[in-house]
C-alpha cells in the first residue's frame, strides 16, 4: 500500500536554527509532491509543491525541499527557523496515473521554536 | 473570495444521534474530500467526490456517508456518531486535474472539531 513516512514526530528547535523534516514515500510511479504547513488553530495551508523539473523547489517563508527519486525522499527545509515557523508540518504524496487526485498525508511533525 | 466553509466548527453530541458538517466551496471545483486529522496519524481520506454524483470511499469510511448532489457541497453524515469519531475533521476541493500545471492543489477548509460523548 502507498504510504507516507515523516520521521520526526516532534522537533525542538531555537531561533535561527537550521531545520531540515524528512519525508520519505512508497510508490514506484510518478508522484506530485507537497509539504503543508497547519499553524496552531488553523487549517492546512501549502507551503511548497513539486510537479516536475528542478527537485530543488522553493516554498513560502524561506522554506525549500528536495525531491530525491532515488531515495523516494523529500525533506523540507530552511536555513534560520523563527519562532513564528511553530506549525505541524505535513508531507503529502499524490501518485499519478489514477485519474483522481488522491492525496496521501505522512502523520506530521509537530515543530516548536524557541526564542 | 476563494475558500471552503465548513459548519460547525464545534460540535459536541452524543452516541447514536445523527449529525451533519457541511462543506461548501466557491470555485467551481470538480474534486471534493473528507479528511479526519488525528495525534500521530496525520491526515486520513474518509470519502471524496470527483463531481456531483460521483463519490468513492477514501481510507476510513466505515461510520461515514456522503452525498455530492450540487457542485458546491458535499456534506459529510455521520448516521450513528461513536466516541471513536470523535476528531477534527477538514473539508476539501481541488480543480481535479492531475496535470503538471498545478492545478490538483487542495484548499482545506478551517476545520471542523467533533466530540463524541
Amino acid at each position: 500500500a502507498q504510504s507516507v513516512s515523516q520521521h520526526n514526530h516532534h522537533v525542538i528547535l531555537s531561533e535561527a536554527a537550521s531545520l531540515e523534516l524528512g519525508c520519505n514515500y512508497s510508490y514506484g510511479g510518478t508522484v506530485n509532491l507537497f509539504w503543508y504547513v497547519q499553524y496552531p488553530g488553523q487549517h492546512l495551508q501549502l507551503l511548497l509543491k513539486y510537479f516536475s523539473g528542478d527537485p530543488l523547489v522553493k516554498g513560502i517563508k524561506g522554506f525549500e525541499a528536495e525531491f530525491i527519486k532515488s531515495k523516494f525522499s523529500f525533506n523540507l527545509r530552511k536555513p534560520s527557523v523563527q519562532w513564528s515557523d511553530t506549525a505541524e508540518y505535513f508531507c503529502a504524496v499524490n501518485p499519478l496515473g489514477g485519474g483522481y487526485n488522491k492525496l496521501i498525508f505522512g502523520a506530521g511533525t509537530r515543530l516548536a521554536v524557541h526564542p | 473570495e476563494a475558500q471552503v466553509t465548513q459548519n460547525p466548527r464545534y460540535l459536541i453530541t452524543v452516541t447514536g444521534k445523527k449529525l451533519t458538517v457541511t462543506c461548501s466551496q466557491n470555485m467551481n471545483h470538480e474534486y471534493m474530500s473528507w479528511y479526519r486529522q488525528d495525534p500521530g496519524l496525520g491526515l486520513r481520506q474518509i470519502y471524496y467526490s470527483m463531481n456531483v454524483e460521483v463519490t468513492d470511499k477514501g481510507d476510513v469510511p466505515e461510520g461515514y456517508k456522503v452525498s455530492r448532489k450540487e457542485k458546491r457541497n458535499f456534506p459529510l453524515i455521520l448516521e450513528s456518531p461513536s466516541p471513536n469519531q470523535t476528531s477534527l475533521y477538514f473539508c476539501a476541493s481541488s480543480s481535479g486535474r492531475t496535470d503538471s500545471s498545478g492545478a490538483n492543489v487542495l484548499t482545506f477548509g478551517a476545520g471542523s472539531r467533533l466530540t463524541v460523548l
